[in-house]
């Protein structure tokens, strides 16, 4: 059973389209969410790291929030360069389980 | 801070070889690093955990046998493909959890393998 589930598969938005991005998961005892950006070619670049219902953090146009069941990331007036392909991790059985990513295209 | 290196960043080899990929934590000790394998548009999976001085854990499915993992120092592990196989190919990445840390995770930029 997948522990971390990822919509939608792909977003296609107009720069300055403020959208939102959903990581449900299934795991009792969250010890710590995770949301990394990958582009093409490259390695995960950690963004955030949440650990409690209510929790939000922020870093430019992307805040990223959690409940009890899912987390949110959300995208404020994005540019070409948010594009990207968005990761969910969850920290379980001391090891990261990561969903299949969200696919981002901004259009200028 | 927290930067981690790959090397090679690609490689091509032939069917049948063997091929070392290094992983190395530049700025900080890693007792644990991690290896994951991600195949066009799919997500990251979990290879094995590598811990300094010890044998790899994998996961299910994972064959060691193929899949040499070698935690020699706190700022180094290695990842050997034996007798690679064209189904082998694939982005292969590590990862590093800073000692003092239990769930960060820094990653390393990948490295592309392609089987011939």
């Amino acid at each position: 059973e997948d522990q971390v589930t990822q919509s939608p598969e792909a977003l296609r938005l107009q720069e300055g389209e403020s959208s939102s991005l959903n990581c449900s998961y299934t795991v009792s005892g969250l010890r710590g969410l995770f949301w990394y950006r990958q582009d093409p070619g490259k390695g995960p670049e950690f963004l955030f790291t949440l650990y409690s219902a209510g929790e939000e953090k922020e870093k430019e146009r992307l805040k990223a929030t959690l409940t009890k069941k899912e987390s949110f990331l959300h995208i404020t007036a994005p540019k070409p360069e948010d594009s990207a392909t968005y990761l969910c991790a969850v920290w379980y059985d001391y090891k990261l389980s990561f969903g299949a990513g969200t696919t981002v295209t901004v259009r200028a | 801070g927290a930067v981690v290196s790959q090397h090679p960043s690609w490689v091509i080899c032939k069917s049948g070889t063997s091929v070392k990929i290094e992983c190395r934590s530049l700025d900080f000790q890693a007792t644990t690093m991690f290896w994951y394998r991600q195949f066009p548009k799919q997500s990251l999976m979990l290879m094995a955990t590598s811990n300094e001085g010890s044998k790899a854990t994998y996961e299910q499915g994972v064959e060691k046998d193929k899949f040499l993992i070698n935690h020699a120092s706190l700022t180094l592990s290695t990842l050997t493909v034996t007798s690679a196989h064209p189904e082998d190919s694939s982005f292969y990445i590590c990862s590093a959890r800073p000692t003092r840390s239990y769930n960060e995770q820094f990653f390393g930029p990948g490295t592309r393998l392609t089987v011939l």
